[in-house]
């Protein structure tokens, strides 16, 4: 069965620090893996998309996220957390080559940046 | 370019009772995507559909069903609602079937059964 883990419900970082935030993928194909943002009472924000290629992703908001394949890894980072980063993030699989659309979802992860 | 709308905004109903959740979505995109994000469950897929048809459907009661209409707007129903059924429900749409292109989500429905 296709899932996605990330391992911590709340990461805790100050701001100016760097930032990872960790999602581990289990599918029996070649999955497409996103990230999405959720700020307090809003939809979701496609942050950024792995599907082939250079294993390193740069996507909104100086956000960038790296493939591990051996490890079935999809990490989000970034370099220096803002205040305003603050938010709940889902990691998200989706199997090319068949006829499932649906993305499967993460449990998500509270971000905390303090001042 | 507009963004992927929902109405209403809320829902409140009472168990037993129907709720109709209605989605736009963005200019040109045919597929349609239904979510739930219940508290402590995370988002679990529901329904779906592109070009009117439904390919997809999550492990849901058939109590929860919708629609596609030729405009690519889209419908889900909920009947006799639950307590459990208290959620925000968020639809997404993507322009092909191609795998791989990103959903964009509306900012969601919140349905609160009393």
């Amino acid at each position: 069965a296709q899932s996605v883990a990330q391992p911590e419900d709340q990461v805790n970082v100050a701001e100016g620090n760097p930032l990872t935030v960790k999602c581990t993928y289990s599918v029996s194909g070649n999955p497409y893996l996103f990230w999405y943002v959720q700020y307090p009472n809003r939809g979701l924000q496609f942050l950024l998309k792995y599907i082939t290629g250079d294993n390193l992703v740069k996507g909104s908001y100086g956000f960038e996220a790296e493939f591990n394949k051996s490890q079935t890894s999809f990490h989000l980072k970034k370099p220096s957390a803002l205040v305003s980063d603050s938010a709940l993030y889902f990691c998200a699989v989706r199997l090319y080559g068949g006829s499932q659309g649906n993305l499967i979802f993460g449990k998500g992860t509270k971000l905390s940046v303090k001042p | 370019e507009a963004g992927v709308t929902q109405s209403p905004t809320h829902l409140i109903k009472t168990r037993g009772q129907q709720a109709t959740l209605r989605c736009s979505p963005i200019s040109g995109h045919t597929s349609v995507y239904w979510y739930q994000q219940a508290l402590g469950l995370g988002l679990q897929f529901l329904l779906w559909y592109d070009e009117g048809e439904e390919r997809n459907r999550g492990n849901f009661p058939p109590r929860f069903s919708g629609r596609q209409f030729p405009n690519y707007s889209s419908e889900l129903n909920v009947n006799a609602l639950e307590l459990e059924d208290s959620a925000l429900y968020l639809c997404a749409s993507s322009s092909t079937t191609i795998l791989g292109n990103e959903q964009f989500f509306g900012p969601g429905t919140r349905l609160t059964v009393l």
